[in-house]
């Protein structure tokens, strides 16, 4: 199958972490995405892995991927009020920029002062 | 850099009408474009992928004839929705990619309302 879920919502508390997680299906997978989406706005690109990657750091995000279980997550550390919208985990089955990508339903994350 | 812009931001038309969408790359060339429809609280779904100067590959259950993908130059992609109606009403979102394995960048999206 092509599926690729989420939880859908998550609260944490300003300055705590936020953990999104994300599960596929398909082992083939090549690129795997985390995109942030706003209200009423597209899509940002916040960081992507490799498949053959265990792990990625960018400042605040941190990103974890076992193949093996076919879960990825999402680690935002000293959350902020400015981190609120939705968390779109993606993967993509192809080497080359044709390749479509999956979209899981999304993770609203939302802040408690 | 990697900035995607896309236009009109908002439409509001009546039933009947056709409406273009604009998506175009200011700082690179897209070699592949794609089109997405998202409806209210739900995901993104992929519409069509348009590769510059060939025809754009619909998804199953996409109409071809309903919604036709130009891909006229490597920084241009346009979608018009042709004879739109009420439940062509949505969150339209294009995306386009450099070439090698660059991941796709998005534009803002074109909300569309038919009244």
């Amino acid at each position: 199958g092509e599926d690729v879920e989420q939880s859908l919502f998550l609260s944490v508390r300003e300055g705590d972490s936020s953990v999104i997680n994300c599960t596929y299906t398909d082992s083939s997978s090549t690129y795997l995405y985390w995109y942030k989406q706003e209200p009423g706005a597209g899509l940002q690109l916040l960081t992507y892995i490799f498949s053959n990657m265990d792990m990625k750091q960018d400042q605040r995000l941190t990103v974890l991927l076992n193949k093996k279980d076919k879960h990825l997550s999402l680690r935002i550390a000293d959350t902020q009020t400015g981190d609120s919208a939705i968390y779109f985990c993606a993967e993509s089955r192809g080497y080359s920029s044709a390749s479509k990508i999956i979209f899981g339903s999304g993770t609203r994350l939302s802040i408690r002062p | 850099g990697a900035v995607v812009s896309q236009h009109p931001s908002w439409v509001i038309c009546k039933s009947g009408t056709s409406v273009k969408i604009e998506c175009r790359s200011l700082d690179f060339q897209a070699t592949t474009m794609f089109w997405y429809r998202q409806f209210p609280k739900q995901s993104l779904m992929l519409m069509a992928t348009s590769n510059e100067g060939s025809k754009a590959t619909y998804e199953q259950g996409v109409e071809k004839d309903k919604f036709l993908i130009n891909h006229a130059s490597l920084t241009l992609s346009t979608l018009t929705v042709t004879s739109a109606h009420p439940e062509d009403s949505s969150f339209y979102i294009c995306s386009a990619v450099q070439g090698g394995n660059q991941p796709q960048h998005f534009g803002d999206g074109t909300r569309l309302s038919i009244l």
